[in-house]
């Protein structure tokens, strides 16, 4: 199956700091989407994006498909950023997550 | 528009009993996914149903399985629980895009 790799697996920010996080996919997909699960367990769809770029205030995404890379902007972090951020990909109708990014943003 | 509803949100069972969780998908989406998420193993894909039918299925044993309603809720089961068996599942639904939603999740704890 598809292999996807999050980097990096912890990250400690001052808040008001900049952040890339970065997922690498191992074969050809055709979904990829950038999920923050809060503290109960939800996870929260931050973007839907199989190639290009998109933006949604202080966050943003690229997905370079032909490389097999995607990474996700956080700028001015704020305290309430903190959390687990995945990175799912999917290929044949089955998805797979990577391990995470566990962002901790202090004041 | 209603999110994804997953019921119960947390449940204690014991070892070798079955349980079945519920999931109701947004309106109008007919693709329904589960997932299990353990500190160990991480996020993993459980099955997908799509008009009643499970389009795709994950490396699971038997004693997991699911299915869907013609109204497009889905249950999954699992049956003789294992004390591994304890996590978070959750429930994704979607809708002509591969876009996933996901509800509340259920927090299974088999003791």
């Amino acid at each position: 199956g598809i292999q996807v790799e999050q980097s990096p697996p912890d990250l400690i920010l001052q808040e008001g700091a900049n952040s890339t996080l970065r997922c690498n996919f191992s074969d050809s997909v055709n979904n990829l989407q950038w999920f923050h699960q809060n503290p109960w367990g939800q996870l929260i769809n931050l973007f839907y994006i199989p190639s290009g770029t998109k933006q949604n205030g202080r966050l943003s995404a690229t997905t370079v498909a032909t490389e097999r890379y995607s990474l996700l902007y956080i700028s001015s972090s704020q305290t309430t950023d903190s959390g687990v951020y995945f990175c799912a990909v999917a290929r044949a109708g089955k998805s797979t997550f990577g391990d995470g990014t566990t962002l901790t943003v202090k004041p | 528009k209603a999110g994804v509803t997953q019921t119960p949100r947390y449940l204690i069972k014991t070892r070798g009993q079955q349980v079945t969780l519920s999931c109701s998908p947004i309106s109008g989406h007919r693709s329904v996914s589960w997932y299990q998420q353990t500190p160990g193993q991480g996020l993993q894909f459980l099955f997908e149903y799509f008009s009643e039918t499970q389009r795709n299925k994950g490396n699971f044993p038997g004693r997991f399985s699911g299915r869907q309603f013609s109204n497009s809720r889905s249950e999954m089961n699992v049956s003789t629980l294992e004390l591994g068996d304890s996590a978070l599942y959750l429930c994704a639904s979607s809708f002509g895009t591969p876009e996933a939603f996901f509800g509340q999740g259920t927090r299974l704890t088999v003791v």
